[in-house]
């Protein structure tokens, strides 16, 4: 079966950096998905890899490992405002999105 | 850009109402959309997806006759929940993509929440 792992809760102080790691097994590989989901409200896009290594995006930063069915996103200088979910997708060879459950990001002050 | 807009943002109607649920696409065309539902503290699980001109894929477990999807034109897909009950009362959420391959990101609309009395 097809199976995206991920943390279910994370707790982070205000201004330090944390990693989301995400791991996945799944019938084919054609590119893995961050997303950011406020308690809510509608997930939001922030970064897509396709190839190995560190996409950098402002304070986020997306990392994939293909041959390890890994990937993390990693927050830098945490903000209040960052707390929320974020979802992990891969999309398999079928093109068809597969969802993690997310994990919940809490940050304190 | 990539802004999808989805109407009404919230409904609460009474058991067997039908309800229709709009989403749009602004600034680009959504060859692809994708109908989600999420239940509280749950994660996304996709009902079905749509290539415009095309039926609408749905995914297994998901009544075809209960939610109608209409993907007439490049910009806009609807979801209908016939004859809505209790049980039908979610979070849904569309997504669009500019491309049917998939190698666009998802971008969704900001949600439907819908209560059934």
């Amino acid at each position: 079966g097809q199976n995206i792992d991920q943390p279910t809760e994370m707790t982070a102080t205000e201004g330090a950096i944390v990693q989301i790691n995400c791991t996945y097994q799944t019938s084919g590989f054609n590119g893995l998905f961050w997303y950011q989901q406020h308690a809510g409200e509608a997930p939001t896009f922030l970064s897509y890899n396709v190839l190995d290594g560190l996409e950098e995006k402002g304070r986020f930063s997306s990392f994939l490992s293909r041959s390890k069915g890994y990937s993390y996103l990693l927050l830098k200088e945490l903000q209040m405002k960052d707390s929320a979910s974020y979802l992990c997708a891969v999309r398999d060879s079928n093109y068809q999105l597969i969802w993690g459950a997310g994990t919940k990001l809490i940050i304190k002050p | 850009g990539a802004v999808v807009s989805q109407h009404p943002s919230w409904v609460i109607c009474k058991s067997g109402t039908s309800v229709k649920i709009e989403c749009r696409s602004l600034d680009f065309q959504a060859t692809t959309m994708f109908w989600y539902r999420q239940f509280p503290k749950q994660s996304l699980m996709l009902m079905a997806t749509s290539n415009e001109g095309s039926k609408a894929t749905y995914e297994q477990g998901v009544e075809k006759d209960k939610f109608l999807i209409n993907h007439a034109s490049l910009t806009l897909s609807t979801l209908t929940v016939t004859s809505a009950h209790p049980e039908d009362s979610s979070f849904y959420i569309c997504s669009a993509s500019s491309d049917r391959a998939g190698n666009q990101p998802q971008h969704f609309g900001d949600g439907t929440r819908l209560s059934i009395l």
